[in-house]
């Protein structure tokens, strides 16, 4: 079986652009959830998603915005990027009432 | 508010001897906490959880964590630390919104 992948695994990007990152739920997998890591810091909660429908919010600015796809399927996308959005983006599925998550190895964002 | 803390940065260990990496929790109400250990440029691995029961959790790798409610504790333990255990473990508790609060992580050096 597939685990959660991300693509692209590593991108650069410049201050002001902005950037999109994909994320591929285990098979059967409804919830999507996003995490910001630092480096150095803990993962933080971004957003989450359950059958398409925003489910969680973490503390983050409006340029960050998500959507999950009918095939449960999730975009995570950053407007007007900063150099502190540099980061490792990490993606997270379960099953519905599941308490635990399984998470992708994470899109290595770059700000230049 | 949950949150979990991760007193030490780093624990060193030599190999084969028993290894602790701490945990403290502050939640209201159930703690459903996890221990995800991650490898240099990796995503997060599932390590174990605990949710309810017996108080001494087993988990992947023979690790194993002992879950204590009067000192609001959850220790990582491994009875004999191999080289190959030197990465970045982090404690979590997940919060009634069914988003992941994450420590600061700790380094762990198994030294050979």
């Amino acid at each position: 079986d597939a685990g959660v992948t991300q693509s692209p695994t590593h991108l650069i990007k410049t201050r002001g652009q902005h950037v999109t990152l994909r994320c591929s739920p285990i098979s059967g997998h409804k919830s999507v959830s996003w995490y910001q890591q630092v480096l150095g810091q803990g993962p933080q909660f971004i957003f989450q998603y359950y059958e398409k429908e925003e489910r969680g919010r973490g503390n983050f600015p409006d340029r960050f915005s998500a959507r999950q796809f009918p095939n449960y399927s999730s975009e995570l996308n950053v407007n007007a990027l900063l150099l502190g959005d540099s980061a490792l983006y990490l993606c997270a599925s379960s099953e519905q009432g599941s308490y635990g998550y399984t998470f992708g190895s994470g899109t290595r964002l770059t700000v230049v | 508010a949950q949150s979990v803390a991760q007193p030490e940065d780093q624990v060193n260990v030599a190999e084969g001897n028993p290894l602790t990496v701490k945990c403290t929790y502050s939640v209201s109400g159930n703690p459903y906490l996890f221990w995800y250990v991650q490898y240099p440029n990796r995503g997060l691995q599932f390590l174990l959880k605990y949710i309810t029961g017996d108080n001494l959790v087993k988990g992947s790798y023979g690790f194993e964590a002992e879950f204590n409610k009067s000192q609001t504790s959850f220790h990582l333990k491994k009875p004999s630390a191999l080289v190959s255990d030197s990465a970045l473990y982090f404690c979590a508790v997940r919060d009634e919104d069914y988003k992941y609060i994450f420590g600061t992580g700790t380094r762990l050096k198994v030294l050979a």
